[in-house]
């Protein structure tokens, strides 16, 4: 079975570029989470998306960031306009959003460099 | 709110010994309790999971976590540590809302 697919592994774009992260979830998970790492910190939760719809995006920033996760095809996360404080590593998980199961899955992780 | 605290930034053992990871949690009802690791540049593996039950926890890799209502913390352990256990451990507590709180995350090194 395959896990958490997130491509590309690493990103750079230079300042006012948009950048576009992808994310497969586990199949058969309809739930998906963003989280942004920067270094010496933890897990920040960003958002947290169903097919075709934003659940909870309380952690986003409320300018230049949009997610989605279609009813077909990999959940996006876009960042408009990077800045060099965008610069971090953007981890997407996916959960079968169970109660029974509710563990996240994640996938390797996006480096993004803003230059 | 849910949250959690992870006391230790950095843990330092030698190969061998045992070890215990702290994680103190607040959260107003029974909670869903996980431990990751994290190695360099990867992303989060799960160790374990609590969600009710038996309040000693068996893990992968040989890692085990207790539950303690009373002390609001579910504490990492391992009996003895592998140098491939150096990593980054996050404690995460989550509920209904499916969404999790992370921790930290405390860094475990390990000396030869």
């Amino acid at each position: 079975n395959a896990g958490v697919m997130q491509n590309p592994r690493h990103l750079v774009r230079r300042r006012g570029q948009e950048a576009r992260l992808r994310c497969s979830p586990v199949k058969g998970h309809s739930h998906v989470y963003w989280y942004r790492q920067l270094p010496e910190e933890g897990l920040k939760f960003m958002v947290y998306l169903q097919k075709e719809n934003i659940i909870d995006e309380s952690g986003m920033p409320k300018e230049r960031f949009s997610a989605e996760f279609p009813k077909e095809g990999p959940s996006i996360l876009r960042i408009q306009q990077v800045v060099r404080g965008d610069s971090a590593a953007y981890f997407c998980a996916s959960s079968p959003g169970t109660a029974q199961a509710p563990e996240q899955y994640f996938g390797p992780g996006t480096r993004l460099t803003v230059t | 709110a849910q949250s959690v605290t992870q006391p230790d930034i950095h843990i330092t053992v030698s190969e061998g010994a045992s070890l215990e990871l702290r994680c103190n949690y607040s959260y107003g009802a029974t909670p869903y309790l996980f431990w990751y690791v994290q190695s360099p540049g990867q992303g989060l593996q799960l160790l374990l999971k609590y969600f009710s039950g038996d309040t000693l926890v068996q893990g992968i890799k040989g890692f085990e976590a207790e539950f303690k209502r009373s002390q609001s913390s579910f504490n990492l352990r391992k009996p003895s540590v592998h140098w491939s256990d150096a990593a980054e451990y996050f404690c995460a507590v989550g509920g209904g809302s499916y969404i999790p709180t992370f921790g930290r995350g405390t860094s475990l090194i390990v000396h030869p």
